[in-house]
């Protein structure tokens, strides 16, 4: 299937941990997103990488560090975590040659931490 | 800064009835115009795009407009079902980066 995914659906973790989530996509696309939903269902872009290049780097703790090791690829590290990180976090990809930009999602991971 | 706001965060209508959903934004510069469809703990499907040079686009029972002037976009869902029934959200592109501003959605419920 031709599709962004996601790893892990779901994430339970304890504070002060280190978690990773991962993001691929299959579309070809050069340019993917990660985005925080918080419990409000409120969503909002974090990071954007364009051919592995950060392009985008909003105002999010440092603890946050996406990593893309190719374009088809991008992992976000979240170190010492805390409460207020639970949230559902989304990647998404898009391609800007078609001069369109539509963004295509994953399903979610879900974060909680205890 | 573009802002995008959706109202009514929700709306309930019996089923076959034909309904407007409600986004306006700030910023008239806007790169393009999201909808997108979230079903409960799922993510996000992708409805319809309309780029700033358009002002319109459909898809089946599904009208998407843009109007830049007065900072409004409408989405038409006609003859409504059931399996309608989600939030939907509408998100504005900032520039050609792709950024998207989102609103916080209208939750759709249609009655059978």
């Amino acid at each position: 299937d031709t599709a962004v995914s996601q790893t892990p659906k779901y994430l339970v973790t304890q504070m002060g941990n280190d978690k990773s989530i991962k993001c691929e996509q299959n579309l070809g696309h050069d340019t993917m997103y990660w985005y925080k939903q918080d419990s409000k269902k409120f969503l909002k872009i974090m990071f954007s990488y364009n051919n592995k290049e950060l392009i985008i780097n909003e105002t999010v703790p440092n603890r946050f560090s996406p990593k893309s090791p190719d374009k088809a690829h991008l992992n976000l590290h979240i170190n010492s975590l805390e409460l207020g990180d639970s949230a559902v976090y989304f990647c998404a990809s898009s391609s800007p040659w078609t001069g369109e930009n539509e963004q295509f999602f994953g399903p979610g991971t879900r974060l909680t931490v205890l | 800064k573009q802002e995008v706001t959706q109202i009514p965060a929700a709306l309930s209508v019996p089923e076959g009835e034909n309904l407007v959903l409600n986004c306006s934004f700030t910023d008239s510069a806007i790169y393009n115009l999201q909808w997108f469809r979230q079903d409960p703990g799922k993510g996000l499907t992708s409805l319809l795009l309309i780029q700033s040079s358009q002002r319109e686009q459909t898809s089946g029972r599904l009208n998407a407009s843009l109007d830049k002037s007065s900072g409004r976009s409408t989405l038409y869902i006609a003859a409504s079902q059931p399996g309608d029934s989600a939030t939907y959200l509408c998100a504005g592109g900032e520039g050609n980066t792709g950024k998207l501003i989102f609103g916080q959605g209208t939750t759709l419920q249609v009655k059978p």
